[in-house]
């Protein structure tokens, strides 16, 4: 069975600043996915970035990129010019089928 | 368009009812999700429909948990006999079909809670 793990129940940062959330993950596969959710209070997951096991380049999405390290089985997420909308539940899941497979979650706290 | 539609929102019922939740997934979507949310648990997989078919009904937590799909479309998940413990947020995603690279798009849950 595949696992991830999310370390760090709660992370501060301030506005403007960059901060990075951490993700492992275990597993057998080698074709797999890899995703950061951010779950508002509104409850509604939202995709923030994707990984593709196969490709070696890290995915980047405006403000957030990820540090995909395939051989440690780390996927951390860095969300850089913080704003106060980033508040919010973040999800590491993994798929390698179809169902998603999600960590514990990280809860970012945004300070003005 | 239209995203995935969950209803209803909150559901408040007593030990013992059943209790019936509905998805209403992105139009053309043909793969279908259902995921538990709660505090004890986190986020655990349920039950997955490709079409009407459920290939994958292993995270059902008991024999009171049953889900269906009609015209390929919404889906009902259905609790008997509800306990204390099936309280949770109940999330429902859809995905243009199965496959790891399809996104899933969530809905906005419904929160049950069992007195």
């Amino acid at each position: 069975a595949q696992t991830v793990t999310q370390s760090q129940p709660e992370m501060s940062v301030q506005e403007a600043e960059t901060v990075t959330l951490s993700c492992t993950y275990d597993t057998s596969e080698s074709d797999y996915y890899l995703f950061w959710y951010k779950q508002p209070p509104s409850r509604q997951m939202i995709l923030v970035i994707r990984q593709e096991a196969y490709k070696q380049q890290n995915a980047t999405e405006n403000r957030f990129s990820v540090n995909f390290q395939k051989a440690a089985k780390s996927f951390s997420l860095k969300i850089s010019d913080s704003q106060l909308g980033d508040a919010a539940m973040y999800f590491c899941a993994y798929n390698s089928g179809y169902a998603l497979n999600f960590g514990k979650g990280t809860s970012l706290l945004v300070t003005p | 368009g239209a995203g995935v539609s969950q209803s209803p929102s909150n559901k408040v019922t007593e030990k013992g009812k059943d209790v019936e939740l509905r998805c209403d997934p992105i139009s053309g979507h043909t793969a279908l999700y259902w995921y538990r949310q709660s505090l004890g648990q986190g986020l655990e997989f349920l039950i997955y429909f490709q079409g009407n078919s459920a290939p994958d009904k292993s995270g059902l937590p008991s024999d009171r948990f049953s889900a269906e799909r009609t015209g390929g479309s919404v889906s009902t998940l259905t609790i008997q006999r509800t306990q204390q413990e099936d309280s949770a947020v109940y999330l429902c995603a859809s995905s243009l079909t199965r496959g790891v690279s399809y996104e899933q798009y969530f809905g906005p849950g419904t929160r049950l809670t069992v007195t």
